[in-house]
């Protein structure tokens, strides 16, 4: 099974601040990796697909890049509204998730 | 409008069975695969069991494999998930999930759960 470690568990950060997120898998993944914004009580919502691509209706602030092992999801300017947990899942072989990294206000 | 509905969640004994259901619409169900995620409480994100479009084919974690089984409607736009032999760790949110297209990759549109609780 592929394993995907998330860095950092928690982060803390100000409105307007970047913001990156890294995942790394135990295997490569060529590019077969999505990310994903969970805000609790709602569905989770699709930010990034095939590592780079923009989910549809996301706003540009947000994107993804890397191949093979390590990827990483980038906010360019916070917003009050990007606090959340993000979620890195890959789909080359069977699927899974990260872990999990919480977005939180400083 | 994609829409994804799901039904059936509730409390049940360890040992006991439950169905979970997940309407769809808005969008040619027959034509995407689907997946069955769940959050159990203060935990992330778990794969738990897709399908392909026709139904012939499906996957489950070994956490649910035997235990679990995923089946689809395409003419009444429902998948579901019969759920036997609940454990305690299977308390969790269901979500329902669907793939962009015929092939399970990634998710494009997820439902908004329903909550199996798990306890004597």
């Amino acid at each position: 099974d592929i394993h995907l470690t998330q860095s950092p568990t928690t982060l803390s950060a100000s409105v307007g601040d970047r913001v990156t997120i890294t995942c790394r898998a135990s295997q490569s993944l060529d590019t077969w990796l999505a990310w994903y914004q969970h805000k609790p009580g709602k569905a989770p919502n699709l930010l990034i697909f095939q590592a780079s691509s923009l989910g549809p209706g996301v706003p540009p602030r947000f994107s993804g890049s890397g191949s093979g092992t390590v990827f990483t999801l980038t906010i360019s300017s916070l917003q009050p509204d990007d606090l959340a947990t993000y979620y890195c899942q890959q789909y080359n072989n069977n699927w899974t998730f990260g872990q999990g990294t919480k977005v939180e206000l400083k | 409008e994609v829409q994804l509905l799901e039904s059936g969640g509730g409390s049940v004994q360890p040992g006991g069975s439950l169905r979970l259901s997940c309407a769809a619409s808005g969008f040619s169900f027959s034509n995407h695969a689907m997946t069955w995620v769940r959050q159990a409480p203060g935990k992330g994100l778990e794969w738990v069991s897709s399908i392909s479009v026709s139904g012939a084919t499906t996957f489950y974690s070994d956490s649910v494999k035997g235990r679990f089984t995923i089946s689809r409607d395409n003419s009444n736009n429902t998948l579901y998930l019969q759920m036997n032999s609940l454990r305690v760790e299977d308390a969790a949110i269901y979500y329902c999930a669907k793939s962009p297209k015929r092939v399970i990759a990634y998710f494009d549109f997820w439902g908004q759960g329903t909550l199996l609780a798990v306890s004597s």
